[in-house]
């Protein structure tokens, strides 16, 4: 089946520091590729995506890029903020007629010091 | 454009009672997705509705179940609380378009259902 394997947390970082966390897939078809964030007590917020094979995705100085030949989807960003603290959730989907559906890693947990 | 909203934000049930959640999604969309979050299996997905119509379903027991109305605003039910059912469930809206190749979901706060 599908599976995303995400690098495990805690990630501890100083502010300014360069940040990357890990993705991986494996899926039966040719999924896209999603980064979620999750801060303290609410949902998911959509943070970039990828449909296809070398595509950057980027939005408020994160960035992925779709890699098929290693089958990976790293998050980065070149000087993280307190405020970026949260849990960082990778995710693929597969569109199929029958519908879709989003298939998580376990999440990586970012704190962020001064 | 109001994003997806879930009431109640929180909820206290007993062992062997039944819960509905409530989710209105985002104007326009007409898929509406369910999923649990636990520490433990982490986010797993329930089912999907498009059209009132289940069209994807996860792998849980029976106990749960869904609906979707004419309005795309949706319902999922759990009977028979176990207190393994302790969890924040999500619900997500998407707008399925032709021309695209992902759906990208939007997910609401969450219902905190703890059961004792």
């Amino acid at each position: 089946g599908d599976s995303v394997t995400q690098m495990e947390g805690p990630v501890t970082l100083s502010e300014e520091a360069f940040l990357t966390i890990n993705c991986t897939y494996t899926a039966t078809g040719y999924p896209s590729l999603f980064w979620y964030v999750q801060y303290p007590g609410e949902g998911l917020q959509l943070l970039l995506k990828a449909t296809k094979a070398d595509d950057k995705g980027s939005n408020k100085g994160f960035e992925a890029t779709y890699r098929k030949e290693t089958t990976s989807f790293h998050l980065e960003k070149g000087s993280v903020q307190v405020s970026d603290s949260a849990v960082y959730f990778c995710a693929l989907m597969i569109l199929t007629g029958g519908g879709n559906k989003l298939t998580f890693g376990t999440g990586t947990q970012l704190k962020v010091e001064l | 454009k109001a994003g997806v909203t879930q009431t109640p934000r929180y909820l206290i049930k007993t062992r062997g009672q039944q819960v509905t959640l409530s989710c209105s999604p985002i104007s326009g969309h007409r898929s509406v997705s369910w999923y649990q979050q636990t520490p433990g299996q982490g986010l797993q997905f329930l089912f999907e509705y498009f059209s009132e119509t289940q069209r994807n379903k996860g792998n849980f027991p029976g106990r749960f179940s869904g609906r979707q109305f004419s309005n795309s605003r949706s319902e999922m039910n759990v009977s028979t609380l176990e207190l393994g059912d302790s969890a924040l469930y999500l619900c997500a809206s998407s707008l399925p378009s032709p021309r695209s190749f992902s759906y990208e979901q939007y997910f609401g706060p969450g219902t905190r259902l703890t059961v004792t």
